[in-house]
């Protein structure tokens, strides 16, 4: 278990639709990133929310989106969504320790399949 | 694209068999993490390394950072069926996002 939790955990959406999935961050933790992980691949890196603001962005399109809330609570917004988009999201909550690194500690993720 | 390059990608072993997984990159890193996934879960940290030439052991896991730290090293010691799942590497470079592997998927037969 490491605190954080993601909901919803499977969604079905259909092309063009919008989706918003949630996270809830490890308590003490400021700062969010949220990765894309498709079937037999690694994670890859969508962006951070750090204190409310991002704080860095992956490759992927505008239509990706999201908040974070006072709470360090936060979202991942997808608009018109593609059958690429099919895919495991994961949330990661952390502490900026700049000694270290950040030490991520991860959801289990929303299941989106998108038909 | 993944900027870091796991191998084998597919690993079946025998319960009491040792394996080693590997992590390479031609960048150099700030730190490195090792993590296991299981299906449906979501990836969960094994250990961070820091410092070139640094070994970490977690019980049957030795963890290796290259010297010039672009690469680094898994190795499972009598492996059990409980070490089965998706081993991914994730290094940190320059910023604070984590670029992972493609990832091993170990399986370990009884």
């Amino acid at each position: 278990e490491t605190g954080v939790t993601q909901s919803p955990t499977h969604l079905i959406k259909t092309r063009g639709q919008q989706v918003t999935l949630r996270c809830s961050s490890q308590s003490g933790h400021n700062t969010v990133s949220w990765y894309q992980q498709a079937l037999g691949q690694g994670p890859q890196f969508i962006f951070q929310y750090y204190r409310e603001e991002e704080n860095g962005r992956g490759n992927f399109p505008p239509r990706f989106s999201g908040l974070q809330f006072p709470n360090y609570s936060s979202e991942l917004n997808v608009n018109a969504l593609e059958l690429d988009d099919s895919a495991l999201y994961l949330c990661a909550s952390s502490r900026m320790d700049r000694v270290i690194g950040e030490t991520q500690y991860f959801g289990p993720g929303t299941r989106l399949l998108v038909l | 694209t993944q900027l870091l390059e796991q191998s084998p990608q597919f690993l079946s072993i025998q319960e009491g068999e040792n394996l080693t997984v590997y992590c390479n990159s031609s960048s150099v890193f700030s730190s490195l993490q090792w993590y296991r996934q299981e299906p449906g879960e979501g990836p969960v940290l094994l250990v961070t390394v820091v410092t070139g030439g640094e070994v970490k052991k977690l019980k049957r896991l030795t963890f290796q950072f290259g010297d010039a730290r672009k690469d680094s090293s898994l190795h499972i010691t009598a492996a059990q069926t409980g070490d089965t799942g998706l081993y991914l590497c994730a290094g940190q470079f320059n910023d604070y996002k984590l670029s992972f592997g493609a990832g091993t998927t170990v399986t370990v037969r009884a």
